[in-house]
């Protein structure tokens, strides 16, 4: 499979508990996206990388959140002291820069579904 | 900040009817809009990326419209199928490829 992967699929935590999730991105595609979205929402973006280069994050991305690109390659995202609130499925997407001009197709992962208790 | 918005929220559609939806999008500084099919316990997957005022795109029985002056895009399927059953998804892509997204429309077929 050459597609978008994340795990774990499913993470059940307690409040207050670190997590971490992983995403691999489409293996020549150099840019990466983080989204997250709740119930009856769309995806709300997080941040994205340029290989390694954390390029944007959004206001909804708390000091409690960090991500991280080390290679270029796969990434990780981290939620430290978890709170109820950041229950939510987190969406990985990688995408091939291109001709901005032609728009870009970011290919996503299946998510992974965090609840924290 | 972006808005998009799509209508309407759930529809309910008899199999072989054909259906349509929209989605709305600010049209100042338009880049790109972008249509998603998302299935339960899958990935969403990329339908259409439209760049052009007055782009037309076609896959199989899917379609999409797009008109950036008014800042509107429509979804249409024909014939549609249980397999059809998904919440398609609208995004618009910003100068930063950000896509800013709206909520849905979660389409369900009746065999």
């Amino acid at each position: 499979d050459t597609g978008v992967s994340q795990d774990p699929r499913h993470k059940i935590t307690k409040r207050g508990q670190n997590v971490t999730f992983r995403c691999d991105p489409i293996s020549e595609h150099n840019r990466l996206y983080w989204y997250r979205q709740t119930l009856g929402q769309g995806p709300e973006f997080l941040t994205y990388f340029q290989n390694e280069a954390q390029l944007e994050k959004s206001r909804l991305l708390s000091d409690r959140f960090s991500a991280e690109r080390p290679k270029g390659s796969f990434s990780t995202l981290e939620i430290q002291r978890t709170e109820q609130g950041d229950s939510a499925m987190y969406l990985c997407a990688s995408s091939l820069d291109i001709n901005m001009l032609q728009g870009q197709t970011q290919y996503f992962g299946p998510g992974t579904r965090l609840l924290v208790l | 900040i972006l808005n998009v918005e799509q209508s309407p929220q759930s529809l309910h559609v008899q199999e072989g009817d054909s259906t349509n939806f929209t989605c709305s999008f600010p049209s100042s500084n338009f880049y790109a809009l972008h249509w998603y099919r998302w299935e339960t316990a899958k990935s969403p997957e990329a339908l259409f990326v439209m760049t052009l005022n007055g782009d037309e795109k076609k896959k199989g029985r899917i379609s999409a419209t797009l008109n950036t002056k008014e800042g509107y895009s429509y979804l249409y399927i024909k014939g549609s199928q249980p397999e059809d059953s998904a919440t398609y998804l609208c995004a618009e892509g910003d100068s930063n490829y950000q896509l800013i997204w709206g909520a849905g429309t979660k389409l369900i077929i009746k065999p």
